[in-house]
């Protein structure tokens, strides 16, 4: 069955940098869009970017454009998000979610999820 | 960006309740309207997509309708394990997935 399972979450500076890992597995990763969602605590869901199938496209939100940057290994089965000049307001837990193929594109599977905590 | 507005941003119902919980967007967004239930301390989960689309294993208790700017989501029968906070997605915009700001269904 597919599963999704986010790490690399902890405890980061303002201003510091982090990195989070998705190892995927029971699905073709390579065939799939991929995207990280976060939700702040006691808050709403908040998209943060998508990286296409091939790695050859991807999008930010503008509250993250230029600070974090989305990657992907296929050959790994992993997807990335590197988080640089991590702001208080970027505190959340991280989902790694894989987009359904075809026009109609929606969320169909999610990771459990890795928590920021940004604190000096 | 297109912005999505739910409404309430809570309700109080009671196991049998028909429930009712509206999402508009800024503007026309045809059918590419996702539904999400999300219980407390876990990840979302997949309800509906296409505005009215049932993902399989869903139970057919929870409908959605609607097409360019409103929709709605029902759930016929309220049951004890549905009380979570149901988000809309819209998907009209995939360089920029945009969500509701949630509705928190609890026991009244």
């Amino acid at each position: 069955q597919v599963h999704l399972a986010e790490s690399g979450g902890g405890v980061v500076q303002p201003g510091r940098s982090l990195r989070l890992s998705c190892a995927a597995s029971g699905f073709s990763f390579r065939n799939y869009a991929m995207n990280w969602v976060r939700q702040a605590p006691g808050k709403g869901l908040e998209w943060v970017t998508f990286i296409s199938f091939d790695g050859s496209n991807k999008y930010y939100a503008d509250s993250v454009t230029d600070r974090f940057s989305i990657s992907r290994d296929n050959s790994k089965n992993t997807l990335y998000l590197q988080m640089d000049n991590v702001r208080p307001e970027d505190m959340a837990v991280y989902y790694c979610v894989r987009e359904s193929s075809g026009r109609e594109a929606y969320f169909d599977f999610w990771g459990q999820g890795t928590l920021v905590t940004v604190s000096s | 960006d297109i912005q999505m507005t739910q409404s309430p941003s809570s309700l109080s119902a009671s196991v049998g309740d028909r429930v009712t919980i509206s999402c508009r967007a800024s503007q026309d967004i045809d059918r590419y309207l996702n539904w999400y239930q999300q219980k407390l301390g876990k990840a979302p989960t997949l309800l509906i997509y296409a505005a009215s689309t049932l993902r399989s294993g869903v139970p057919s208790r929870f409908s959605g309708s609607g097409s360019g700017t409103d929709f709605t989501l029902t759930i016929s029968s309220l049951q004890p394990e549905d009380f979570a906070t149901y988000y809309c997605q819209q998907s009209y915009r995939t360089l920029a997935f945009t969500f509701g700001g949630g509705t928190k269904v609890d026991i009244k």
